[in-house]
């Protein structure tokens, strides 16, 4: 069982290039999450869908645009990259309908935008 | 406001010693769940253990237990017995109720770098 996969596991762009992160569950999870993670911050939601269909505004979500393609898949855009961008970047999922459900997360992406 | 604060950035502890980590949060949601994460140095993030705030026990799972006090809004880590593999980042996180379905998210802490000493 993979669980989250993340692709790829590193990137180097140059300012103002694009990139899509590709995520995909196999656990029939309905809620899927995209963070970032920079020293001394924790973890910072992006983006969130609750369910297929569906996506929302975490706390970071300024130059990033989230597509839900299917249950399974739930990809992330960088438009037009900047070096405030340089991070690793989980993606992660959970059945949704209850608290205690925990997230499933991705081995993540390591971003530098040079 | 921070929701979640973790406020020890870093801790050493010696081999075999119990070792708390410290977690406040802040809601007032009566319905939440508490939960712990490890991130090991290679990166991936394992969950540890989980707490309702309506569970009537202290969580427990294997070396890891949770000291939950509702009132003090505090749900501190405690690994008994450490061992050098414990030695990782160590993240809290809270999702609050789900009184409007789709409240999903986990919002986590700044987390605490735990190295044991041999």
């Amino acid at each position: 069982n993979a669980g989250v996969t993340q692709t790829p596991k590193f990137q180097v762009l140059k300012t103002g290039q694009s990139m899509t992160l590709q995520c995909a569950q196999d656990m029939n999870h309905n809620s899927m999450y995209w963070y970032r993670q920079d020293p001394g911050m924790g973890l910072r939601l992006i983006y969130y869908s609750a369910s297929e269909g569906t996506t929302d505004k975490g706390e970071v979500p300024n130059g990033y645009n989230v597509s839900r393609l299917n249950k399974r898949e739930f990809s992330l855009r960088l438009e037009s990259a900047a070096p405030s961008q340089t991070s690793v970047y989980f993606c992660a999922s959970s059945e949704a309908g209850r608290t205690r459900f925990p997230l499933h997360f991705g081995n993540g992406t390591r971003l530098t935008v040079t | 406001a921070q929701k979640i604060t973790q406020t020890q950035p870093g801790m050493f502890v010696q081999e075999k010693e119990a070792v708390t980590l410290d977690c406040t949060y802040d809601t007032s949601d009566p319905s939440y769940g508490l939960f712990w994460y490890k991130q090991p140095s290679s990166g991936e993030m394992i969950f540890l253990i989980y707490q309702g705030s309506y569970d009537q026990q202290n969580a427990t799972e294997g070396r890891y237990s949770l000291n939950f006090q509702k009132a003090r809004k505090s749900a501190n880590l405690v690994i008994s017995a450490s061992q050098l593999g414990d030695s990782a980042m160590y993240f809290c996180a809270m999702r609050e109720g789900l009184s409007n379905f789709g409240n999903e998210k986990l919002t986590f802490g700044t987390g605490t770098r735990l190295t044991i000493i041999p």
